[in-house]
């Protein structure tokens, strides 16, 4: 089955801290990508970033950067220096080659609030 | 003009209304999809197309009937709703391979009163 946890329900930080989201995914499939959105007050869902399983290598833009493990399952994004404009629902997704319909499955999300 | 653009943005109906939902693509996408969001859960998904052929039906109930009339429009007919149905609606629209990501539209939030 394909599942996807964000632990993080609710994070509050102050500008300028730096705050690491949390995603650990299940999946069986070999082949298979992640992704990370953010919802904005607005509702629309941006997207981040894509990583497939077969490259590991961290990646940084800017002030968010991606931390892949397949050893533990982990995809976890991290804010360098907050700031209110960060304020929004950060959700996870994966979806693998085996998948019917190749649709996303998403994380319950993690709403991070960065007040000034 | 945004890439995908969801009409209307607010919607209130009665459970014993018949409404629909609109969604357009101008990304020249091969695949569209419907989430639902609720409060404290995951978003669902609902609906996948791809090139105008349903591929996936979660389980969602009939009260709710998707229509994909071409690759850039999809529409969500509602009728007979229970007030549990509302949530925010959201269309999405990828290129349909499992390695691309999908772009969203800004959602319909719907209640049902």
């Amino acid at each position: 089955a394909q599942k996807v946890t964000q632990a993080q329900t609710e994070i509050s930080v102050v500008e300028k801290e730096d705050v690491t989201l949390d995603c650990v995914y299940e999946t069986r499939d070999t082949t298979y990508y992640l992704f990370w959105y953010k919802q904005p007050p607005s509702g629309e869902l941006v997207f981040l970033i894509r990583r497939n399983s077969f490259d590991e290598q961290n990646e940084i833009s800017g002030r968010y950067s991606w931390n892949f493990q397949k050893s533990t399952s982990s995809f976890n994004f991290t804010i360098t220096a907050s700031q209110v404009v960060d304020s929004a629902v950060y959700f996870c997704a994966l979806s693998s080659a085996n998948q019917a319909g190749t649709a996303l499955i998403f994380g319950k999300g993690t709403t991070l609030s960065v007040s000034s | 003009e945004t890439g995908v653009t969801q009409t209307p943005r607010h919607l209130v109906m009665g459970m014993t209304n018949k409404k629909s939902l609109k969604c357009e693509q101008h990304l020249g996408h091969n695949a569209m999809y419907w989430y639902k969001q609720s409060a404290k859960k995951p978003l669902e998904l609902m609906f996948v197309y791809n090139f105008k052929e349903q591929t996936e039906n979660n389980s969602v109930p009939s009260r709710f009937s998707p229509e994909c009339p071409n690759s850039s429009h999809l529409f969500l007919h509602l009728h007979t709703l229970q007030p549990e149905d509302s949530a925010l609606y959201l269309c999405a629209s990828s290129q349909g391979g499992v390695n691309t990501e999908a772009f969203f539209g800004q959602g319909t939030r719907l209640t049902v009163v």
